[in-house]
């Protein structure tokens, strides 16, 4: 079975623009959630994704959004990016009702300048 | 509020036994889990706790004292590909009892020298 995939794996970006990340989760995995990661802040919750519906947003300001496809794909956009969303991206799958465990992806490293 | 305490580095020597702790406050609770997290990687999924007690899985052990607020995980026979970072996060129950969301600590860099 095929692990959680992300694309894109590397992005730089500049202050302003906006940016879009990918996820694909393990088939039959119907949660997606995504995290963000930085060596100041750690791993912070940004939100989970269920049958398309968002069920839960970390302390992120709008500028974070995301959506999920009926295939449970998921994607997260950050618009006007500023320097301090340079981080590491993951998404983590999760097969809601039978296990508890999370599977993350690679992760996108985004830096921005 | 929501606070999980891990030491930050911690080193030992191959073979060796090592104990990483975890302590949480948290305004809910939903199971522990510890995560391995190699330099560049993504990471890994190591043990889940919801009851009290300790579950053993090889040579990774982890306990769980809801009282106290406090977890360890235990590494046995110490291997120089254990050299990572250990997270520890708490799974929040709300606003869904089976929510996805966790919380975690900032991680502690173990090092494992020969």
């Amino acid at each position: 079975k095929a692990g959680v995939t992300q694309t894109p794996r590397y992005l730089i970006k500049t202050r302003g623009q906006q940016v879009t990340l990918s996820c694909s989760p393990i088939s039959g995995h119907r949660s997606v959630s995504w995290y963000q990661q930085t060596p100041g802040q750690g791993l912070q919750f940004l939100f989970e994704y269920f049958s398309e519906t968002q069920r839960n947003k970390g302390n992120f300001p709008g500028r974070f959004s995301g959506r999920q496809f009926s295939n449970s794909r998921s994607e997260m956009n950050v618009s006007t990016l500023e320097l301090g969303d340079s981080a590491l991206y993951l998404c983590a799958s999760r097969q809601t009702g039978t296990s508890d465990e999370q599977y993350f992806g690679p992760g996108t490293r985004l830096t921005v300048t | 509020g929501q606070n999980i305490d891990q030491p930050t580095e911690m080193t030992a020597t191959e073979g060796a036994i090592v104990q990483i702790n975890c302590t949480y406050q948290t305004s809910g609770f939903n199971g522990l889990f510890w995560y391995q997290q190699h330099a560049g990687e993504a990471p890994t999924f190591l043990s889940y706790n919801v009851l009290d007690g300790l579950e053993e899985k090889g040579r990774f052990s982890s306990f769980l004292s809801r009282s106290k607020g406090y977890s360890y995980l235990l590494l046995k026979e110490l291997q120089m590909k254990d050299s990572a970072s250990y997270l520890c996060a708490v799974r929040d129950p709300f606003p869904y009892g089976q929510g996805g969301k966790l919380i975690f600590g900032q991680g502690t860099e173990l090092s494992v020298k020969p």
